[in-house]
């Protein structure tokens, strides 16, 4: 069964710095990966995806796949206050079943 | 206004009552979800259904059943509550085919088991 593994498990940065969050799978059966940012008391909420190996951006937002290492990360930089939330990795095992990792707690200090 | 919608947002109740959480979404995807977030924020899912049709169902206790009427709403029924199903429950909605498409959640609804 495929897992998905996050780290780090919390972040603090100041703000304006570039936040960096770093999610491995099991295996590489996931063909869509997914970064979700969630707030306290709402549902997530899908931030940026990315299919093939390689990097994606998208504003201040970075990601990277490495489907060899079956890694991926997501960097945000000049990270804001407002940008304080969970983090969730997630992946598809297949076309009905999304896996999520257990979520970077991520906190930008003014 | 397109989204998903769940109901209510909170409940609270005790060991051994039946409740009933509600989901509708209005973005006319084919696929519909539950998931469970723990304390921990780890997401778990535990449903997935397409076009009304059950297609995954994970290791989850039998008290735990979900009634799809139409492919638009997908509800969740807990039997007898137990003390571990305090949690909030997640639903999203997706479209199967459509390249990349990330599952779109609602708010939750969060239940305390006493």
């Amino acid at each position: 069964q495929e897992k998905v593994q996050q780290s780090p498990e919390s972040l603090i940065v100041p703000e304006g710095a570039m936040s960096s969050l770093n999610c491995t799978f099991s295996n590489s059966a996931s063909q869509s990966i997914w970064w979700y940012q969630q707030h306290p008391g709402k549902g997530p909420e899908a931030l940026i995806s990315i299919f093939s190996n390689g990097n994606k951006k998208e504003g201040r937002l970075t990601v990277y796949l490495n489907r060899a290492s079956l890694h991926v990360s997501l960097h945000i930089r000049d990270s804001q206050p407002s940008d304080s939330a969970v983090y969730l990795c997630a992946g598809d095992t297949n076309a009905y079943k999304v896996i999520f990792g257990k979520g970077t707690h991520l906190h930008v200090l003014p | 206004e397109t989204a998903v919608f769940q109901t209510p947002n909170y409940h609270v109740t005790q060991v051994g009552n039946e409740v009933s959480f509600n989901c509708k979404q209005t973005l006319g995807h084919d696929t519909m979800y539950w998931y469970k977030q723990d304390s921990k924020k780890l997401l778990k899912i535990m449903f997935s259904y397409n076009n009304k049709q059950l297609i995954v169902n994970e290791t989850v206790p039998r008290r735990f059943s979900p009634q799809s009427s139409d492919k638009a709403h997908l509800n969740l029924r807990i039997k007898s509550v137990e003390p571990e199903d305090s949690a909030v429950y997640l639903c999203a909605s997706s479209q199967q085919g459509s390249n990349n498409q990330a599952p779109l959640f609602g708010e939750g609804t969060r239940l305390s088991v006493l």
